[in-house]
């Protein structure tokens, strides 16, 4: 079973920034978080990933936590094609990934 | 750099058919592969994944099977689909634990 939690939908308007959150209580210490996205008729593209500390790359920022029980991905300026199903994974070693049912994010013009 | 082909890219087939979905990765090696299907308006749902050759881990009790006959290659198989077989099925790979998983394009698979 998937060991994240997420909103079923979320919307934002464009060119504001949208702030996905993600809950996973249940985390362990040597747990990755990675977060995915689906554009429609598409296979899932990863977007970032992270253990301990905030990341950024050119996609979007990830906030965890102090605790490491909940995290946010950020999406700096939302456009229309950043609407899609964003998946929030743990991560551990061995482990094979289990997809949760993910944010769908709705952009408005 | 290291690509993912998956085929084909759509088809119907009857209720009772056989089915042959095939995935192969280029430019890596000992990729640990995986197939998931997505129902329509669905969630991801993990059906095989693979660490090695011959090495296949089912998730799922159900009508398919899948096979790694070579590092590069994964196979998802039935030998007679039923109506619930339909959906999105994507391979993926990653090069090792705790990596980016990168995904085929997919495979829209409608059984009438």
């Amino acid at each position: 079973d998937a060991k994240t939690t997420q909103p079923n939908s979320m919307e934002s308007n464009e060119e504001e920034p949208v702030h996905l959150p993600c809950n996973h209580s249940t985390i362990s210490g040597t747990d990755y978080i990675h977060w995915y996205r689906q554009l429609p008729s598409q296979g899932p593209e990863y977007v970032i990933h992270g253990l301990t500390s905030n990341v950024n790359n050119r996609m979007a920022s990830l906030a965890i936590a102090e605790d490491r029980k909940s995290s946010t991905l950020i999406l700096h300026r939302a456009t229309l094609r950043d609407a899609a199903v964003y998946y929030c994974i743990l991560r551990d070693g061995d482990d094979k990934i289990i997809f949760g049912k993910g944010t769908r994010l709705h952009i408005l013009p | 750099s290291q690509t993912i082909h998956q085929w084909p890219a759509t088809l119907v087939q009857p209720v009772g058919s056989p089915l042959s979905l095939e995935c192969t990765v280029e430019g890596t090696s000992n990729p640990n592969l995986y197939w998931y299907r997505q129902a329509a308006g669905r969630g991801l749902q993990l059906l095989f994944y693979s660490v090695g050759i011959g090495q296949i881990s089912s998730e799922v009790p159900q009508n398919l099977s899948a096979s790694r006959p070579q590092d590069r290659q994964f196979i998802l198989s039935s030998k007679k689909l039923l109506l619930s077989d339909s959906g999105f099925y994507l391979c993926a790979w990653e090069e090792g634990p705790d990596e980016k998983l990168f995904f085929g394009s997919g495979t829209q698979l409608s059984v009438l």
